[in-house]
């Protein structure tokens, strides 16, 4: 049941584009995103529900294809303070929210 | 406005000793759910609490077990402890009464943990 991350870990100069992608053998009612730097809690980036909705946060931006149970999150132009774990968690029907094992990400000046 | 608050921060414990982790949920938010976070892996559910009763619960023995209080804090229980048990915990609260664009799905506030060592 725990979603699949790809790739593990990513690592960019700044202004560089990247796109890491979370996918479910089960049919999902959505998608959140998180971003979790070193020593510190999670943070919420963005919830996609299905629909197939885009969502922005500032550059991050996150797709949802409910019939292929994948969501992708893009960064687009990134900046050093997007350096950190980003998890995606689903949830298939009931209230709890599964996180993937992470793909890391690096960007560096 | 205070968000989540967990403590304690740091705790060491020894193999078969019980110990109880602390959450306070940010203000307005009535559910939180526990996580256990180990060294380069994602969180791991390991329940849900609302309206005092446990809601939901992941893949985790009967050795975790938890509380709420009416104010909506939380606690975390964990006996006779394994090394296995050593991990970064994780307290998230939500409101279960969000309508987001239709939808009851809340995000999840975390805060930052709870440090457990077995030994």
């Amino acid at each position: 049941q725990q979603p699949v991350q790809s790739p593990q870990a990513v690592i960019l100069r700044e202004g560089e584009d990247a796109v890491i992608n979370c996918s479910s053998s089960k049919a999902l009612y959505s998608v959140h995103w998180y971003r979790q730097k070193h020593g510190e809690a999670p943070v919420f980036l963005m919830i996609l529900l299905k629909g197939g909705e885009q969502m922005r946060h500032e550059k991050i931006s996150a797709s949802f294809n409910e019939k292929k149970q994948q969501s992708s999150l893009y960064l687009t132009a990134s900046q050093l303070s997007y350096s950190g774990t980003y998890f995606c968690g689903t949830q298939g029907g009931s209230e709890k929210l599964v996180f993937g094992k992470g793909t890391k990400l690096t960007v560096n000046p | 406005d205070a968000g989540v608050t967990q403590s304690p921060t740091h705790l060491i414990k020894t193999r078969g000793q019980q110990v109880t982790l602390r959450c306070s949920p940010k203000s307005g938010h009535d559910t939180v759910s526990w996580y256990q976070q180990a060294l380069g892996q994602g969180p791991q559910f390991i329940f849900q609490y609302y309206e005092e009763e446990e809601r939901q619960r992941g893949n985790f023995p009967d050795r975790f077990s938890g509380h709420q209080f009416p104010n909506y804090s939380s606690e975390l229980n964990v006996n006779a402890l394994l090394l296995g048990d050593s991990a970064l915990y994780l307290c998230a609260s939500s409101f279960s009464g969000l309508v987001w664009r239709g939808s009851y799905n809340s995000p999840l506030h975390f805060g930052n943990g709870t440090r457990l060592t077995v030994t």
